[in-house]
């Protein structure tokens, strides 16, 4: 089945702390795959994409995420969280013609 | 700047009501988009179109219909509201098929009473 998983539903950090999001998909060739961030009463924004080559894929705001085809995962990371980085954060992956998008995961930032 | 643009922030429809929900994009994008977002589902595809006049169900169209009529503007139409389809709504653009990523309007959060 074309699915995409965040196993993580809420996470909570320390300010200052170091942060890792986990999503894993379902089978594939080389995916093409997105993070995105929700803030409250916002749309989504594209936080970064992997489509090929190297493997650590740096995006907006500091995050980066890395492609591990052999765990088939996508985990986001930032060395440092900041309190606006409280958000609901998406993995999605392209399916054929399709953008599927996992469960999300809401990350709490404490000061 | 890419710009989607929902046009109700906020709807508190009846059961059995027609439903008309809009989105406009300024970018001359192909592709459109309209997903639902509930807690703990994430974002599920209701319809898509690559093209006007074209549309393609997703993965849970039933309930739903849309319209395309012009590049920009792609509507998703509710025929007979019920109360579970109270969500949040939005809708996406992008430029082609494959690779390009979506970019997504504000959303719309319906409440079918």
């Amino acid at each position: 089945a074309q699915s995409v998983t965040q196993p993580d539903i809420h996470i909570t950090v320390s300010e200052g702390a170091s942060l890792e999001l986990r999503c894993n998909y379902s089978y594939g060739a080389t995916p093409y795959l997105f993070w995105y961030v929700q803030s409250p009463g916002q749309g989504l924004q594209l936080l970064l994409k992997y489509f090929s080559g190297d493997t650590l894929v740096q995006g907006i705001k500091g995050f980066e995420a890395e492609f591990k085809r052999s765990q088939s995962s996508f985990n986001l990371r930032k060395p440092s969280v900041h309190w606006s980085d409280a958000a609901e954060y998406f993995c999605a992956r392209i399916y054929g013609n399709k953008l599927v998008f996992g469960a999300g995961t809401i990350l709490r930032v404490k000061s | 700047d890419v710009k989607v643009t929902q046009s109700s922030r906020y709807l508190v429809k009846r059961t059995g009501e027609k439903v008309f929900l809009e989105c406009v994009q300024d970018m001359d994008h192909e592709n459109m988009f309209w997903y639902r977002q509930d807690p703990g589902l994430g974002l599920r595809l209701i319809y898509f179109s690559y093209d006007v006049k074209m549309k393609e169900k997703g993965d849970i169209p039933e309930g739903y219909s849309v319209s395309r009529e012009k590049k920009e503007r792609f509507s998703l139409i509710l025929e007979s509201a019920s109360t579970n389809q109270t969500s949040m709504y939005l809708c996406a653009s992008s430029l082609r098929q494959g690779d390009s990523p979506l970019h997504f309007g504000n959303g719309t959060r319906l409440t079918v009473t």
